[in-house]
């Protein structure tokens, strides 16, 4: 049973740019979630897919936006990036129901 | 809205001690509960989890429990490892039209010193 994958695993973008992180789900896993995690801090929930559909979004601003593929693999897209948008971005895979999330291991994002 | 509220850190432990750290939470409806742990340049793991009142969550000799009356999910373990050295993260999950997700505490640092 493979786990949850993400890629790439350190990325550097120049504030204004456009970033694109990617996450491989679970096998048998239809749901993805993502978290943004800044330094010294908790995760913070972005959004939340479910069958390819958005289901559910956090405190975040619509240059944050996602896809999620019949594969139920994901993508999360950040537009206009800015300095605070540097952060480690964690996806989350589940079935479902309590708690059952996987993490990856996350994609470290810097913004200079 | 939902909040964890942890106890602050950086906590270090001489090897064997035992460890609490505090746990609360403010939430609407019926939560499930979660202890999640971060090594160094890792994710998330699972630790322990508990869906309802009363639950003991317990893994790798760690437990917490589900107190609804003090609204708390405090984590303990008797014996500390100079392995169980990372970042210990409160969370709870709350449902909303099948859309779960975790709201997570600050996070714990915890050092165990051999």
């Amino acid at each position: 049973e493979t786990g949850v994958t993400q890629s790439p695993t350190h990325l550097i973008k120049t504030r204004g740019q456009q970033v694109t992180l990617r996450c491989s789900s679970q096998s048998g896993h239809n749901t993805v979630s993502w978290y943004q995690q800044a330094l010294g801090q908790g995760p913070q929930f972005i959004f939340q897919y479910y069958r390819e559909e958005e289901n559910g979004r956090g405190n975040f601003p619509p240059r944050f936006s996602g896809l999620q593929f019949p594969n139920y693999s994901s993508e999360l897209n950040v537009n206009a990036l800015e300095l605070d948008d540097s952060a480690l971005y964690l996806c989350a895979s589940s079935t479902g129901g309590a708690g059952g999330y996987t993490f990856g291991s996350g994609t470290r994002l810097t913004v200079v | 809205g939902d909040s964890v509220t942890q106890m602050e850190g950086p906590v270090t432990l001489s090897e064997e001690a035992f460890l609490t750290i505090n746990c609360t939470y403010t939430a609407t409806g019926y939560p499930s509960l979660f202890w999640y742990v971060q090594y160094p340049g890792e994710g998330l793991q699972l630790l322990l989890k508990a869906t309802k009142a009363d639950d003991k969550g317990s893994n790798k000799g760690f437990e917490a429990t589900y107190r609804k009356e003090t609204t708390s999910f405090h984590l303990e373990k008797g014996s500390v490892q100079v392995s169980d050295s990372a970042v210990y993260f409160c969370a709870l999950a709350t449902s909303n039209f099948g859309n779960e997700k975790l709201t997570f505490g600050t996070g714990t640092r915890l050092t165990i010193i051999p």
